[in-house]
């Protein structure tokens, strides 16, 4: 069974641009989670959808959405990019909740 | 927040010791989890332990669990190289629907 894949692998923006970032869950999975990881704050959580919806948000700004497809493929946009958007972006994938989460080995976002 | 707080933040051992890491979180769970992430990778999920269990073995892992004093353990028996890597611990909130929260991990170096 593959794995989750995350595209690019590596990106570089400048401020003020916007990046769009993708994440193809395991096979069968329906719970797709955004995380931002940083040396000094660590992982944080972004949001998590199910079937399409959004059901939970975690504390960043509106710059950052994202959305799930019918294939429960998922993509989250960041806009306005700020240097403190630099960051690892992970995206998970699990059968629901209190299950264990698959991540995939992230985007390298680096602002200039 | 509910964040589990991993503890030492790092960790060097000979290999063939055992590495003893600590995780504390603030509320009641339902499960706790750890996972290891190698550098540059994504997090790879090691063992979930419910709020029921005090013990689990997995392999050359034991984690522990205490709930009354909100803390669980993760020890690594017989350490080999390939187990250098960031292991973190990750709660839910202890009702439905909510997401994990990691803590910022332990940075485990096995020396040859």
């Amino acid at each position: 069974k593959a794995g989750v894949t995350q595209t690019p692998r590596y990106l570089i923006k400048t401020r003020g641009q916007q990046v769009t970032l993708s994440c193809s869950p395991i096979s069968g999975h329906r719970s797709v989670s955004w995380y931002q990881q940083t040396p000094g704050q660590g992982l944080q959580f972004l949001f998590e959808y199910f079937s399409e919806t959004q059901r939970n948000k975690g504390n960043f700004p509106g710059r950052f959405s994202g959305r799930q497809f019918s294939n429960s493929r998922s993509e989250m946009n960041v806009s306005t990019l700020e240097l403190g958007d630099s960051a690892l972006y992970l995206c998970a994938s699990s059968l629901g909740e209190f299950k264990p989460q698959h991540f995939g080995d992230g985007t390298r976002l680096s602002i200039l | 927040s509910q964040q589990g707080e991993e503890d030492p933040q790092a960790l060097s051992i000979q290999e063939g010791e055992n590495a003893t890491m600590n995780c504390s979180y603030k509320t009641s769970i339902n499960n706790l989890q750890w996972y290891r992430q190698n550098s540059g990778r994504g997090l790879v999920h090691l063992i979930l332990i419910r709020s029921n269990e005090r013990e689990k073995h997995s392999g050359r892992l034991r984690v522990t669990l205490d709930t009354s004093k909100k803390s669980s353990s993760l020890l690594i028996t017989a350490s080999r190289a390939a187990d250098t890597a960031s292991y973190f611990c990750a709660t839910d909130a202890g009702s439905g629907n909510t997401p994990l929260v990691f803590g910022k991990g332990t940075r485990l170096s096995v020396i040859a």
